[in-house]
């Protein structure tokens, strides 16, 4: 398996233009996270799904931002329209259980994406 | 709200020294523990995961220490190598009915040098 797939690797935009990030999860994984990390608050939860269906949105940090999961081997993160302030690196996630984790067997915890460094200027 | 501080920050120290990375949190009622590694450009590879009944796990020259009452994680890396060398960042996480939502610490950069 290819492991977490983001796709681009980087972005660039100008402010006020439509941003779209992708992420295909590891086959057979049901939970998918959306993250965002920068160098003033760290790596922080957007929005995860389950089977497909969000769970919780309560990260996303306002109207300008969406998430979907059309499918179990795709999901996207959509901020319209960008702002400058919206710069960090975007994480995605994905695990076999809700939990990150499975019980009694090693492979536990989430598997992250190389991540999609987005510049707004 | 959890809050997660890692001290410290940065870490320099030759190879071959054994070290350890604190992770300290506010709020006493998680359901697990986990620390991950963060290499330059790349994702979250997960290191070791304690359950909240747990006190410490332990994987090759990695031991994670968990102490609930008094918010505090320990990883503890024997004998380093420059292969270690990465950001290495703790994550709470809580029990909401649904998942384990994670709290992340803002991670200590470790160097180990020749």
């Amino acid at each position: 398996d290819a492991g977490v797939i983001q796709s681009p690797r980087h972005e660039v935009t100008e402010m006020g233009q439509e941003v779209t990030l992708r992420c295909k999860p590891i086959s057979g994984h049901n939970s998918l996270f959306w993250y965002r990390q920068t160098m003033m608050r760290g790596l922080e939860l957007l929005i995860y799904f389950n089977n497909n269906v969000p769970i919780d949105d309560s990260g996303m940090p306002e109207d300008r931002f969406s998430a979907k999961m059309p499918n179990a081997s795709f999901s996207t993160l959509k901020i319209q329209p960008s702002e400058p302030r919206d710069s960090a690196v975007y994480f995605c996630a994905s695990s076999s259980t809700l939990w990150g984790f499975v019980v009694g067997g090693r492979d536990y915890g989430y598997t992250f994406g190389s991540g999609t460094r987005l510049t707004v200027v | 709200k959890q809050e997660v501080t890692q001290i410290p920050a940065a870490l320099s120290v030759p190879e071959g020294e054994n070290l350890v990375l604190n992770c300290s949190f506010t709020d006493s009622a998680i359901y697990n523990l986990q620390w991950f590694r963060q290499d330059p450009g790349k994702g979250l590879t997960s290191l070791l995961l304690i359950q909240s009944s747990q006190r410490e796990q332990t994987s090759g020259r990695l031991n994670a220490s968990l102490d609930k009452s008094s918010g505090r994680s320990t990883l503890y890396i024997a004998a380093s190598q420059p292969g270690d060398s990465a950001t290495y960042l703790c994550a709470v996480g809580r029990n909401t009915g649904t998942a384990s939502k994670l709290t992340f610490g803002t991670g200590t950069r470790l160097q180990v040098t020749l």
